[in-house]
């Protein structure tokens, strides 16, 4: 099976800190994805990788950055957090040329 | 990508057979059918997915009309943990995952 592991499930921040989501996936897929989910506006993307070291500007990736220095491994970065950043996060990854995306559990994060 | 439209919610018995429908009269012809569904607190679980053939797997079964305009996924016999919220997507077949587009999907309640 697939398996796409989200670091952390629930994490409370301070406005202003630097935050790291760690996503790993163990399926050798080039293709890796964060999203965020909040209720009432769906899953937006923010941040998607297609290879090592390659990253591309998903719907809203103001205030976010990522790091893909490795295949399995594809990090979120928010460098200073704010209050509304407080979302569901989801990592995904997919293979290249599949349509069949798999996601993580999600990491709840708060920020005061 | 097609949109589509499915039922708010539906109610199923526990041990008896879910059918949850799906119109995406819009589909196009290389656009696949993708079901996904999130249970409370979890990032999306993939189902299956299909493009003009009924499809079957461990999980569910897809049937797709011949005008390919609506599906139907049915849960054979389903639990409750198969209460969840159940999306209906339609996709083209491209590698980046900024099309994955999740409408409000149908809140299935298996209940004893």
């Amino acid at each position: 099976d697939v398996k796409v592991t989200q670091s952390s499930r629930y994490l409370v921040k301070r406005t202003g800190e630097k935050v790291f989501l760690e996503c790993v996936q163990d399926m050798d897929h080039e293709n890796m994805f964060w999203y965020r989910q909040d209720p009432g506006l769906g899953l937006r993307l923010i941040y998607f990788s297609y290879d090592v070291k390659m990253k591309e500007k998903g719907d809203i990736p103001e205030g976010y950055s990522v790091s893909r220095e490795k295949k399995e491994r594809f990090s979120l970065i928010l460098e200073s957090a704010s209050t509304n950043q407080t979302s569901m996060y989801l990592c995904a990854s997919s293979l290249s040329g599949s349509n069949t995306i798999y996601f993580g559990e999600g990491s709840w994060l708060t920020v005061v | 990508d097609a949109k589509t439209t499915q039922p708010p919610s539906m109610d199923c018995a526990e041990g008896r057979a879910a059918n949850l429908p799906c119109n995406h009269s819009t589909i196009s012809g290389n656009e696949y059918v993708y079901w996904y569904r999130q249970i409370h607190s979890q990032g999306p679980q993939y189902i299956i997915h299909g493009l003009k053939n009924n499809e079957t797997n461990e999980m569910a079964s897809l049937i797709i009309t011949e005008d390919r305009k609506s599906s139907t996924l049915i849960l054979p016999h389903a639990t409750l943990r198969d209460t969840a919220v159940y999306y209906c997507i339609v996709r083209t077949p491209n590698n980046a995952g900024n099309m994955l587009t999740f409408g409000g999907g149908t809140r299935l309640m298996v209940k004893p």
